[in-house]
């Protein structure tokens, strides 16, 4: 089957640096995604990997390793606004978003 | 209209009752897609649509039928709403074939089936 496993919770605190790790077992992989979602919101796009590698954006970025089948998220300079849900998905062979369960992520002061 | 639309926002619905979710996009995407999300689970896709006039049945489709006349909406009808049903429904849309497929999502649709 297919699985996407990432951390229930982390907490962190504001001002420091976290890493959001996701480990993937797809049937194929066209690309992985990260997403932040706050409570009672909709997700919204982060950042997308495709090849090996790390993307950067601004205080967040985003590591891929497509032999380990392994992601993560970092995220510096935390600001109490960070707070939220980190998903991570995997696109398979057939084009679909495979999700994994998601990173809840407390930012303390 | 900017981005995603749903409505309603939320629906407390009796069992057994048919209920439809309406989806709207304005950014002209070919694709279109119905998950639900269910606390501790990922986001789960129930149906899909690659372009208008097509569609297709995602990883948990039963209880769900869609249809997709045009690009820009994209409605979820629940026949005969069933409590498992209970969820928090979210329409997302992507430009399929660019360069990386992104999707959007709307504001998402919470439905208590009783």
């Amino acid at each position: 089957g297919q699985n996407i496993d990432q951390p229930t919770e982390m907490t962190a605190t504001e001002g420091a640096i976290v890493q959001i790790n996701c480990t993937y077992q797809t049937s194929g992989f066209n690309g992985l995604f990260w997403y932040q979602q706050h409570a009672g919101e909709a997700p919204t796009f982060l950042s997308y990997n495709v090849l090996d590698g790390l993307e950067e954006k601004g205080r967040f970025s985003s590591f891929l390793s497509r032999s380990k089948g392994y992601s993560y998220l970092l995220l510096k300079e935390l600001q109490m606004k960070d707070s939220a849900s980190y998903l991570c998905a995997v696109r398979d062979s057939n084009y679909q978003l495979i999700w994994g369960a998601g990173t809840k992520l407390i930012i303390k002061p | 209209i900017a981005g995603i639309t749903q409505a309603p926002t939320s629906q407390i619905l009796a069992a057994g009752r048919r209920m439809t979710l309406r989806c709207t996009q304005d950014m002209r995407h070919n694709a279109m897609y119905w998950y639900r999300q269910d606390l501790g689970l990922g986001l789960r896709l129930i149906h899909y649509s690659n372009t208008a006039g097509t569609t297709g049945k995602g990883e948990v489709p039963d209880g769900y039928s869609v249809s997709r006349a045009n690009t820009d909406d994209f409605p979820l009808t629940l026949a005969s709403a069933v409590p498992s049903q209970t969820s928090v429904y979210f329409c997302a849309s992507s430009d399929a074939g660019g360069a990386t497929d992104t999707q959007y999502f709307g504001p998402g649709t919470r439905l208590t089936v009783l």
